[in-house]
């Protein structure tokens, strides 16, 4: 069964500050691995990953890939006070026909001024 | 958000009633995933459609959950029965077409059950 592991679970940090998130996974078929940020509503969407070693950068944050690791890191720099919610890794399983999203159950951030 | 439309966006039932929960894609999206969030627990797939096509529902319990994509009109998530249990929020995605693109999502239905 597909399994995706995120550490910390939660974490508290001040404004300005950085923060990594970590993401570890075992799939079988593997094809892409995304982030979510998921506050009361809907995730959304920051950034799928499939090539090891290449980073993705959106602003203060950024994301790589390690196919070797079978994990991926979540950077946010400078934190700010609307970065505070859940992040969400998932990994794509490409196996036969479906290409359905497993997710870990997220890491909370919480950003104090 | 995305553009994904799911209503009702909270639904009440009792025990043994029906839920029915539907999910409009983002236009030009033809693939529809359900998903379900329980609390402490992450999204867990439940069914992957395409239209008037059931691709996989591997997720999916096998008795009283059922879900559709008409030709026509929204995707709809359909459960008989209502347990305590199926209380919960059930969220939609799409995607234009298969694989690799990112699914985006709706705001999701929180179903309570009384």
């Amino acid at each position: 069964e597909d399994k995706v592991v995120q550490s910390p679970l939660s974490l508290v940090v001040h404004e300005g500050d950085t923060v990594t998130l970590n993401c570890s996974y075992e799939v079988t078929n593997f094809r892409s691995l995304l982030w979510y940020k998921q506050e009361k509503k809907a995730p959304t969407f920051l950034f799928m990953l499939t090539s090891s070693g290449i980073e993705k950068k959106s602003g203060r944050l950024s994301s790589i890939l390690d196919k070797k690791e079978l994990s991926s890191i979540l950077n946010i720099t400078a934190t700010q006070t609307g970065d505070s919610a859940i992040y969400l890794c998932a990994v794509e399983n490409s196996g036969g026909s479906n290409y359905k999203l497993t997710f870990g159950k997220g890491t909370l951030l919480t950003v104090n001024p | 958000n995305a553009g994904v439309m799911q209503n009702p966006r909270h639904l009440v039932r009792r025990r043994g009633q029906e839920a029915r929960l539907r999910c409009s894609p983002m236009k030009g999206h033809s693939h529809v995933y359900w998903y379900r969030q329980l609390p402490e627990e992450g999204l867990k797939f439940m069914v992957y459609l395409q239209k008037e096509n059931i691709i996989d529902e591997s997720g999916m319990p096998k008795e009283r959950f059922s879900a559709e994509f008409p030709k026509e009109g929204p995707s709809i998530l359909r459960i008989q029965q209502v347990v305590r249990g199926d209380s919960a929020a059930y969220f939609c995605a799409s995607s234009p077409y298969r694989g690799p693109q990112p699914q985006h999502f709706g705001d999701g239905t929180r179903l309570s059950i009384l």
